[in-house]
């Protein structure tokens, strides 16, 4: 299947700072890729729909301007955590699709903590 | 909106048995229905992924089930051991041509050897 690259897979920050996570599709270009968020013992839930060339799409409830996601190229979209602090820790993950699958690919995830 | 339940929440079996994992979703328009592992710390690994034209899928051990009219997907491991010990998600594809998934919150499954 196809690889999705996430990195880094760990950070620790300190509160006030920005972290950016990088997704990369490695061997197929995507158009569409996603942001997911997960909390201890929660489901993941979707952040927002990141578009080539176009603006994100954010879902309710999760703020724009603090969750900063660029996605520049077909292989590439960052999210940038602006102002993190210790309740924006979480595991991150993004997934991307194919144009000719059917199905999403998801990166390793990045475990966030703000401290 | 789109929301999937899993049942059992936790579940612990002894080396070697069958067993069921449930899936639910009350959207019955879904397109595809994935099941993953999810690890301990780490990311998601696709077990299988059953069509919304199909029934069911079969990987090894593992063989998945989806009837789409009453909003339920299985997922049956069988011979378990105590390597498939981890989380066990479902997820729902939205819709035709949607890569967006909505998941459940997953279920634990311990093997005891």
């Amino acid at each position: 299947g196809a690889v999705v690259s996430q990195h880094p897979s760990w950070v620790i920050c300190k509160s006030g700072t920005s972290v950016k996570i990088e997704c990369r599709s490695l061997d197929f270009q995507a158009t569409t890729m996603f942001w997911y968020r997960q909390f201890p013992k929660q489901s993941l839930m979707l952040m927002a729909t990141s578009n080539e060339g176009s603006k994100a799409t954010y879902e309710q409830g999760v703020e724009k301007d603090k969750f900063l996601i660029n996605h520049a190229s077909l292989t590439l979209s960052t999210l940038t955590v602006t102002s993190a602090h210790p309740e924006d820790s979480s595991f991150y993950i993004c997934s991307a699709r194919d144009l000719h699958g059917i199905e999403a690919f998801f990166g390793q995830g990045t475990r966030l903590t703000v401290v | 909106k789109q929301e999937v339940t899993q049942i059992p929440a936790a579940l612990s079996v002894p080396e070697g048995e069958n067993l069921v994992l449930n899936c639910s979703f009350t959207d019955s328009a879904i397109y595809n229905l994935q099941w993953f592992r999810q690890d301990p710390g780490k990311g998601l690994t696709s077990l299988l992924l059953i069509q919304s034209s199909q029934r069911e899928q079969t990987s090894g051990r593992l063989n998945a089930s989806l009837d789409k009219s009453s909003g339920r997907s299985t997922l049956y491991i069988a011979a378990s051991q105590p390597g498939d010990s981890a989380t066990y998600l479902c997820a729902a594809y939205s819709g035709a041509g949607s890569y967006q998934l909505t998941f459940g919150k997953g279920t634990k499954l311990s093997v005891i050897p």
